[in-house]
């Protein structure tokens, strides 16, 4: 099984500041790495699919790259409503597994 | 656009048998593009895949579980379902029915069910 490691696990931030989630796999997964974002109470959103492709809607501040075994989400000028969970998830093969999951609460 | 419903009991009890059914609208469960997937997150930690299946009736599950899953779909009713055996209180969880875009990405979700296991 891949094992994805997130870091880091909490992050206090004030709006508009620039925001790094680092994802890293255990074994090279290629680009099949993709983000999710989950507000409380709600289910997780997809924000980008094959590490660095925005999904449909999502705002142009969210940003992914990476490929192999090291990869980032960026949220770029940080707004109050991104205030979430954000988990990565690998697809390159199974069992599908997620990161355990990296908090952003905004200061 | 897709939009998955879980429905089922949001209490059962230690040994028995989980059962929920998710159902699908503004999309169609019979898509060859499209696999079906069930994931679930126990309070206080992250998710957790739990499998998934095809139109065809074929399925793949997390081998942590797979002695205790089975994943169903009836394309008639547009729905699949879950069910998981011997209950305990370490699957107690929210659990998501969610769509899988060609055995790659999870795109739509279904809103989460509650279910407890307590006696």
């Amino acid at each position: 099984e891949i094992v994805l490691t997130q870091s880091p696990n909490f992050q206090s931030v004030t709006p508009k500041e620039k925001v790094t989630i680092t994802c890293r796999a255990s074994q090279s997964i290629g680009t099949s790495l993709h983000w999710y974002q989950q507000k409380p109470n709600q289910s997780p959103k997809l924000l980008i699919k094959y590490a660095s492709q925005s999904f449909s809607g999502v705002p142009s501040r969210f940003s992914g790259s990476g490929s192999g075994t090291d990869f980032t989400l960026t949220i770029n000028s940080l707004e109050a409503e991104d205030a979430a969970t954000f988990y990565c998830h690998q697809s390159s093969s199974l069992p599908f597994t997620f990161g355990g999951g990296t908090k952003v609460e905004i200061k | 656009q897709v939009q998955l419903q879980e429905s089922g009991p949001g209490l059962v009890k230690p040994s028995e048998t989980l059962s929920l059914t998710c159902t699908v609208s503004g999309g169609s469960v019979s898509s060859g593009s499209n696999y079906w997937t069930w994931i679930r997150r126990p309070p206080g930690k992250g998710l957790e895949w739990i499998g998934y299946i095809y139109y065809s009736g074929a399925t793949n599950y997390n081998p942590s579980l797979k002695s205790r899953v089975t994943i169903s779909i009836d394309t008639s009713k547009n729905q699949f379902s879950l069910r998981l055996s011997s209950v305990t209180a370490a699957d107690t969880a929210v659990y998501y029915c969610a769509r899988v875009f060609g055995e790659l990405f999870i795109d739509y979700w279904g809103q989460g069910t509650l279910v407890t296991v307590s006696s």
